[in-house]
């Protein structure tokens, strides 16, 4: 069975901070994982996503992620957070057509 | 410009009442799918289609019904059955690649289903 785990329910963060959200994923094969973030009544808006290839993936807004096979993690980062950060983010674990695992999310908050 | 409208945006339910949510998708993805969240769950996927015509079971289908009649269309009928149906439900939408491994997907702005 796939799993995907984030540790964190809600973050809280100063903008200008760095950011690191963890996601944590079990599966037996190579995994297509995605991150994706929602504002508050909105839906899904894809962040970035990891297929193969190079393990650090960049993606829209300033986010990047990093693959860590022998970690089994998938955290997404921001070296700088703005105050329209504020969302909900959601790990994403495909483990094959039509398997599609999502992370429970966390809840990011960005103080002044 | 492309994209997944869903509507209403607000939808309140009565007792015994079904009701349908609506999902149209111009991307000219093949894929769409019906998910449903509630706080603190993430998202559970009710049902799937691949193809018009043909639609899947999710995770938490019962007391939900589709159809997929148009390419563009997947409806979502919360029938009376649904004893707790009050979430918020966004519609999804992939390519479909041929290798028939998980494509992208896509999300509509969601419909929120409220009891009365």
């Amino acid at each position: 069975a796939q799993s995907v785990t984030q540790p964190d329910i809600h973050i809280t963060v100063s903008e200008g901070a760095s950011l690191e959200l963890r996601c944590n994923y079990s599966y037996g094969a190579t995994p297509y994982l995605f991150w994706y973030v929602q504002s508050p009544g909105q839906g899904l808006q894809l962040l970035l996503k990891y297929f193969s290839g190079d393990t650090l993936v960049q993606g829209i807004k300033g986010f990047e992620a990093e693959f860590k096979r022998s970690q089994s993690s998938f955290n997404l980062r921001k070296p700088s957070v703005h105050w329209s950060d504020a969302a909900e983010y959601f790990c994403v674990l495909s483990g094959g057509y039509q398997k599609v695992t999502f992370g429970t999310g966390t809840k990011l908050q960005v103080i002044p | 410009d492309g994209g997944i409208t869903q509507s209403p945006k607000y939808l309140f339910r009565k007792e015994g009442q079904n009701v349908t949510l609506s999902c149209e998708q111009n991307l000219n993805h093949d894929a769409m799918y019906w998910y449903r969240q509630d706080p603190g769950q993430g998202l559970r996927l009710i049902y799937y289609s691949q193809i018009v015509n043909d639609f899947q079971k999710g995770d938490i289908a019962e007391g939900y019904s589709v159809s997929r009649e148009k390419k563009e269309s997947f409806p979502l009928t919360v029938t009376s059955a649904q004893k707790n149906p009050t979430a918020f439900y966004l519609c999804a939408s992939s390519i479909m690649g041929r290798r028939q491994i998980q494509e992208t997907q896509y999300f509509g702005p969601g419909t929120r289903l409220l009891v009365l």
